[in-house]
């Protein structure tokens, strides 16, 4: 089966630009996670998505948002980039929160650079 | 707040070699993830282990669970260079809602 897509793989934004990014989920999945990838900082989540709720937020500023449609599909957004935005951005799928072990299904991320 | 320390956070090796990654909590995890990531690519799945002491092998990888389910470790018998790669250690955290945290992890190099 596909497995988690994500668009677009590579972007370029200037300081005080805003950016949408887009996570199509495993079909069947319902459950949607994004995180921040950087080199100094790891994987750090975000926010976590489930019918259409947002279930669980990590410590990023309010400018980074995001949501989730009826099919599962999820956007984030990210307002007035910082040049500390710059990062791998990556959408991961479940069953649903909480579900077996918690094992994620990662899609392949959306490069994100602000100059 | 549960955290998870992985080490070494570098590893340069010669093609053949053995090498064991570290990850570690001072809390208790129902489950420990191990997922692998390439350059330019998301993390892939490796093993789950989720019962204290576990043992779990997959090719040239073991993958242990500390008897008290604070701990993991990941070896790597003879490696190959395409066992370069982000190795990182991820666990349920319950305390907010089962979202998975993880550690820094550990950038492997393996030289032919």
């Amino acid at each position: 089966k596909a497995g988690v897509t994500q668009t677009p793989r590579y972007l370029i934004k200037t300081r005080g630009q805003q950016v949408t990014l887009s996570c199509s989920p495993i079909s069947g999945h319902r459950s949607v996670s994004w995180y921040q990838q950087t080199p100094g900082q790891g994987l750090q989540f975000l926010f976590e998505y489930f019918s259409e709720t947002q279930r669980n937020k990590g410590n990023f500023p309010g400018r980074f948002s995001g949501r989730q449609f009826s099919n599962s599909r999820s956007e984030m957004n990210v307002s007035t980039l910082e040049l500390g935005d710059s990062a791998l951005y990556l959408c991961a799928s479940s069953l649903a929160p909480g579900s077996g072990t918690g094992e994620l299904f990662f899609g392949e991320g959306s490069r994100l650079t602000v100059l | 707040t549960q955290l998870l320390e992985q080490s070494p956070q570098f590893l340069s090796i010669q093609e053949g070699e053995n090498l064991t990654v570290y990850c570690n909590s001072s809390s208790v995890f129902s489950s420990l993830q191990w997922y692998r990531q390439e350059p330019g690519e998301g993390p892939v799945l490796l093993v789950t282990v989720v019962t204290g002491g576990e043992v779990k092998k997959l090719k040239r990888l073991t993958f242990q669970f500390g008897d008290a389910r604070k701990d993991s470790s990941l070896h790597i018998t003879a490696a190959q260079p395409g066992d370069t790669g982000l190795y990182l250690c991820a666990g349920p955290n319950y305390n907010q809602g089962g979202k998975l945290i993880f550690g820094q992890g550990t950038e492997l190099s393996v030289k032919p």
